[in-house]
């Protein structure tokens, strides 16, 4: 079946650690995004990605990074700089826009706590 | 650059009465715009979308949402409120239009309904 795969679902960091969260997808879509969701206030835009080799900051970018090397994978890596990381992540890909079916896909996502 | 605004956090209706959830968004060209609903401890889903094609669109559940250019808005209706209706709402424009583009969630609005 075609979807969108996050790992692991549940993750600990621990203070000044790095730590990557995996998403990957298998629906040959071009456009991948990563949300960070805390309670009561929604979904916020850390980075997206149109196409291989690129990506874009969204609105809270600081302290992550990602890379996009391979049209399936889009992982996220919350660095020590990161000071309040603890949240609930979600990846999510996108089919070109104009298409019937266009809409985000989302993963189940990662729920990132601080130890 | 491109913004929006859910401009009630809350929304509380009673069971049979109509429901009207304000989206305003502010952007240099025409965007295509989402709604998603969240139901508690569960993922995301798509409610409908506008993209550039008629300016009132029908979604899932009995919703609809008609684009006003004039108004820069995209306000999600339903003239009669279920229990099941009670969940949290996100309007998201995508700045890139018809192309890919930033996708940034609307703050969000808490629909509740009284019996």
């Amino acid at each position: 079946d075609g979807g969108i795969t996050q790992s692991p679902k549940y993750l600990f960091r621990k203070e000044g650690q790095n730590v990557t969260l995996s998403c990957e997808q298998n629906l040959n879509h071009d456009a991948m995004y990563w949300y960070r969701q805390d309670p009561g206030q929604g979904l916020r835009l850390i980075y997206y990605s149109q196409i291989v080799n690129d990506f874009q900051k969204g609105d809270i970018a600081e302290g992550y990074s990602v890379s996009r090397e391979k049209k399936e994978s889009f992982p996220l890596t919350v660095t020590s700089a990161q000071k309040n990381p603890t949240a609930f992540y979600l990846c999510a890909s996108r089919p070109f826009p104009g298409q019937v079916n266009e809409k985000l896909f989302f993963g189940s996502g990662t729920q990132l706590s601080v130890l | 650059a491109q913004s929006v605004t859910q401009l009630d956090s809350h929304v509380s209706v009673s069971e049979g009465t109509p429901v009207l959830l304000r989206c305003n968004y502010s952007s240099s060209y025409s965007p295509s715009l989402f709604w998603y609903v969240q139901h508690p401890n569960k993922g995301l889903q798509l409610l409908l979308k506008y993209t550039s094609a008629a300016t009132l669109v029908k979604g899932i559940n009995g919703f609809e949402a008609e684009f006003k250019k004039s108004e820069t808005s995209f306000h999600l209706t339903k003239p009669s409120a279920h229990m099941s209706d009670a969940a949290e709402y996100f309007c998201v424009p995508n700045a890139g239009g018809t192309s890919y583009g930033k996708l940034t969630f609307g703050q969000g609005t808490i629909l509740t309904v009284h019996p």
